[in-house]
C-alpha cells in the first residue's frame, strides 16, 4: 500500500523567497516520486520526477527536489519564487510495478505575494 | 511534448441525464488510461485504470455501473456518468500511459480536465 501526505495544505512566500513544500510518502515497494502543479480549471503538468539513480531531480521552471530514503520524504524547492509559481502543487507516488497508477497528496497551495 | 485532449472541458446537465467524457492520446498509443476525480479544493481521487481492450479496475467505493468505462482503441477512452445527480458534479481528469516501444514508457500525460455541473 501507498500514500502520500503534503505537510500544510496552503503556503505563502514572497516573490524572490525560498520555495519549499513538503511531501512525505509510505510505500511497501521502491517508490517512483512525482510533483505535478496545476493551474485553476486545469490539467497536471509533471515538474519532476524520481524513479531510480541520482537522488537530486530538477524539474522544469528552476524546481527541483531530493529523495530521502531514510526521512521517507521528497520535499519540492525553488531558490527564488516568481509570480507565475501561484499554482496548486501535487506530489504523487507510484511502484516500479504497478503500471503508472499514482497515489496523491492532498495538495498544496502556493501563494506569492509581491 | 505528448497530447492528451478531454473532451468536453465542461459540461452541465440535467439531473437523471447521462454524460459522456472522452479521452484521447493525440500523438501515442495508450494501453492504459487512469480516471482520476477532484473536488474543489482538494486532490485527485483515482476511480479507474482502464486497460484497452478490456475491463476496466475499479477502485474501492466507486460504482462501476454509475460511471462506466470503456477503453476501445489505444487512444481513445470514455467515462459515462449514468443517471447524474448534483453530487456527481466534479472535476473529472484523465491520464494515459504510452504503450511499451513508443520510447515513452514510464511516462504519464493528463488530460486538461472536464468539469462536470449537475443541476
Amino acid at each position: 500500500a501507498q500514500s502520500v501526505t503534503q505537510l500544510g495544505s496552503h503556503v505563502s512566500v514572497s516573490e524572490g523567497a525560498l520555495v519549499l513544500l513538503r511531501c512525505n510518502y509510505s510505500s511497501s515497494v521502491p517508490p517512483y516520486l512525482f510533483w505535478y502543479v496545476q493551474y485553476p480549471n486545469q490539467g497536471l503538468q509533471l515538474l519532476l520526477k524520481y524513479t531510480t539513480g541520482a537522488t537530486l531531480v530538477k524539474g522544469i521552471n528552476g524546481f527541483e527536489a531530493e529523495f530521502k530514503k531514510s526521512e521517507t520524504s521528497f520535499h519540492l524547492t525553488k531558490p527564488s519564487a516568481h509570480m507565475s509559481d501561484a499554482a496548486e502543487y501535487f506530489c504523487a507516488v507510484s511502484g516500479a510495478n504497478q503500471g503508472g497508477k499514482l497515489i496523491f497528496g492532498q495538495g498544496t497551495e502556493l501563494s506569492v505575494k509581491p | 511534448g505528448a497530447v492528451v485532449s478531454q473532451h468536453p472541458s465542461r459540461v452541465i446537465c440535467k439531473s437523471g441525464t447521462s454524460v459522456k467524457i472522452e479521452c484521447r492520446s493525440l500523438d501515442f498509443q495508450a494501453t492504459t488510461m487512469f480516471w482520476y476525480r477532484q473536488f474543489p479544493k482538494q486532490s485527485l481521487m483515482l476511480m479507474a485504470t482502464s486497460n484497452e481492450g478490456s475491463k476496466a479496475t475499479y477502485e474501492q467505493g466507486v460504482e462501476k455501473d454509475k460511471f462506466l468505462i470503456n477503453h476501445a482503441s489505444l487512444t481513445l477512452s470514455t467515462l459515462t456518468v449514468t443517471s447524474a445527480h448534483p453530487e456527481d458534479s466534479s472535476f473529472y481528469i484523465c491520464s494515459a500511459r504510452p504503450r511499451q516501444g513508443t520510447g515513452r514508457t514510464g511516462e504519464l500525460f493528463f488530460g486538461e480536465g472536464s468539469r462536470l455541473t449537475v443541476l
